[in-house]
Parts: structure tokens; sequence; C-alpha cells
């Protein structure tokens, strides 16, 4: 089975701070997203990855940037938390890039800012 | 713009059947997925349909119509382990994953 796990299932953050949001997934996937959840909206994209070290902006990527040094994680930041951000953190993975594949996605965090 | 409905709440009854409505209007076509996401967890794959008419898988039927911008998820006797949100999502003509709010699904015993 494909597992995506991420490092923390609840966060609590104050204004300001640096946030590390970590994903790590066990199945080779060539590709890795990061999407934040929030009530009333469809899934929104940040950033993807189709690959080490590549990085593409998606739908709101304002505020957040992404490192994926290794094939099997990719790390979201926030570089300066605001209360805005408050949300569930999903981080998904699929095996190729046209995204016609399955998403796996981890347990999410939830993400409170103060 | 890029757009997709679906129901934001529907309620039926244990045993019963139900269909989740999803609408699209997007830039092309290249797929439509279902997901299944209880609360608190990670959405879960249910079907992906690419071309017309239904797929069935055990309990659970998904029915596109790409003529009409249409799908359907079909729910069988329906168990209370069915309570969650489905989430319908397209793929676009530049391959750009399109997300729908989702339907809660609340059944009653």
């Amino acid at each position: 089975d494909v597992k995506v796990t991420q490092s923390s299932r609840y966060l609590v953050k104050r204004t300001g701070e640096k946030v590390f949001l970590e994903c790590v997934q066990d199945m080779d996937h060539e590709n890795m997203f990061w999407y934040r959840q929030d009530p009333g909206l469809g899934l929104r994209l940040i950033y993807f990855s189709y690959d080490v070290k590549m990085k593409e902006k998606g739908d709101i990527p304002e505020g957040y940037s992404v490192s994926r040094e290794k094939k099997e994680r990719f790390s979201l930041i926030l570089e300066s938390a605001s209360t805005n951000q408050t949300s569930m953190y999903l981080c998904a993975s699929s095996p190729s890039g046209t995204n016609t594949d399955t998403q796996y996605f981890g347990p999410g965090t939830r993400l409170t800012v103060l | 713009g890029q757009n997709i409905d679906q129901p934001t709440e529907m309620t039926a009854t244990e045993g019963a059947i139900v269909q989740i409505n999803c609408t699209y209007q997007t830039s092309g076509f290249n797929g439509l997925f279902w997901y299944q996401q209880h609360a608190g967890e990670a959405p879960t794959f249910l079907s992906y349909n690419v071309l017309d008419g239904l797929e069935e898988k055990g309990r659970f039927s998904s029915f596109l119509s790409r003529s009409k911008g249409y799908s359907y998820l079909l729910l069988k006797e329906l168990q209370m382990k069915d309570s969650a949100s489905y989430l319908c999502a397209v793929t676009d003509s530049n391959y750009q994953l399109i997300w729908g709010a989702g339907t809660k699904l609340i059944i009653k015993p």
C-alpha cells in the first residue's frame, strides 16, 4: 500500500513564526503536491513538484515556499505565518505528471496560527 | 473560468440509494475523479472516468457524460460508514486538476 505521512496532525504556531510541514511518501512517486483545504472550498493547490529539486506554483503560492531535496520528501514552508494561513494542509503523491493518476493523500496537518 | 459544482450536503437513510451529482465547466477534459473523505481524514480514491458511461465497483458506481459536463456517484445499500464528504475533481486539457468543494453525505438510521 502507498503510504504518505505528514510530520504532524495538529500544529499551533504564532503569527510571524516560520513553519515547516514535512511530507514523506514511500512508493517512489514522481509527483508530490501540497494543498490546503478550507470549509466550503475545494482543495486548493499551493505547490507541486514533478521531480527532485523541481517545483511549480499552484493556484495559491503566496506566503509559501517548498523544498524537494529527495524524491520521497516534500516540505512546505510558511516563511512568516499569518492567521489567514490557519487551515488543513494535505500532502499528496502520484506516479506520473499528467494528473490522470490517482493521488494518494497523507492524513493532513491542521495548522492554527494565533 | 473553470468551475465544478456539487451539492453542499445531502441526507439519506441507511440501506437506501443516493446519487451525488457533479457538473463541471473546464477548459477541456482528461478525466474525472471521485474521492471519499471521512471527517478529519485524508481523501481516498473511489473512481476515475474518462469515457462516457457507467463504471460499477461494488456498492459504488460512477457515471460520466462528457457532452453534458456531468457525472454522478451512486451509492447503493447505504451503510453508516458511508457518512463522509465526496469530492469530484476534473483534469482539464492542461492536465491541471480542478477540485469541487465536496458533498457532505449524512446517513441516518
